[in-house]
């Protein structure tokens, strides 16, 4: 079956545009992750959609970061006036339901850079 | 708030031999422990999960971890490496996965 798919798979931009990261979870998963990992470091949590609820907004590192969730399906991840400290890669996870013992399931991510 | 450490950056073993990851973590309550393993340009894939029940947990690939309260760990272990089991291991605790800093293992033929 189809995994978590993620586009586009590499962003290269120039600082102070805005890019959209896209984000189709599993089919049948209410719950959707954003992470960000940057080189040589650890994913740092972003934000946390559970279906109808109101999204866990925060990992958000500032206020030009947003993200959406349309029909409790595709999202999208919006940074806006972008920096070069937001190159990173930026990932994606879905899980069958947002309780703590479901494992996360991950797309293989979006390579943003920003020149 | 909680926190999952790994305190080594790098594990290098021969090919066959024993291979443990280390893993320590900080959590309030009954802690949801998770390892991941990634690969060069992939996201993260599940290796095993401890929610309650036996400390021995096993999972894809024959590894296993086990989960020690007392010494707040949940280190990764196999009996018998293999080359292909190269690549970058993540400890994390749930819910918003708290991620250790992950662990390059490498493992020599």
């Amino acid at each position: 079956g189809a995994g978590v798919s993620q586009s586009p798979s590499n962003k290269v931009t120039e600082k102070g545009k805005d890019v959209e990261l896209r984000c189709d979870p599993i089919s049948g998963h209410t719950a959707l992750y954003w992470y960000r990992q940057s080189l040589g470091q650890g994913l740092e949590f972003l934000i946390y959609f559970q279906g109808n609820s109101a999204p866990d907004k925060s990992g958000l590192p500032s206020d030009r970061f947003s993200a959406e969730r349309t029909g409790g399906s595709v999202s999208t991840l919006t940074i806006q006036r972008t920096q070069q400290e937001d190159s990173a890669v930026y990932l994606c996870a879905s899980s069958l339901a947002g309780t703590d013992n479901q494992p996360q399931h991950f797309g293989d991510g979006t390579r943003l850079s920003i020149l | 708030a909680q926190s999952v450490a790994q305190p080594e950056d790098q594990v290098k073993v021969a090919e066959g031999n024993p291979l443990t990851v280390k893993c320590t973590y900080s959590v309030s309550g009954n802690p949801y422990l998770f390892w991941y393993v990634q690969y060069p340009n992939r996201g993260l894939q599940f290796l095993l999960k401890y929610i309650t029940g036996d400390n021995l947990v096993k999972g894809s690939y024959g590894f296993e971890a086990e989960f020690n309260k007392s010494q707040t760990s949940f280190h990764l272990k196999k009996p018998s490496a293999l080359v292909s089991d190269s690549a970058l291991y993540f400890c994390a605790a749930a819910r918003q996965l708290t991620f250790g800093s992950g662990t390059q293992l490498t493992v020599l033929p």
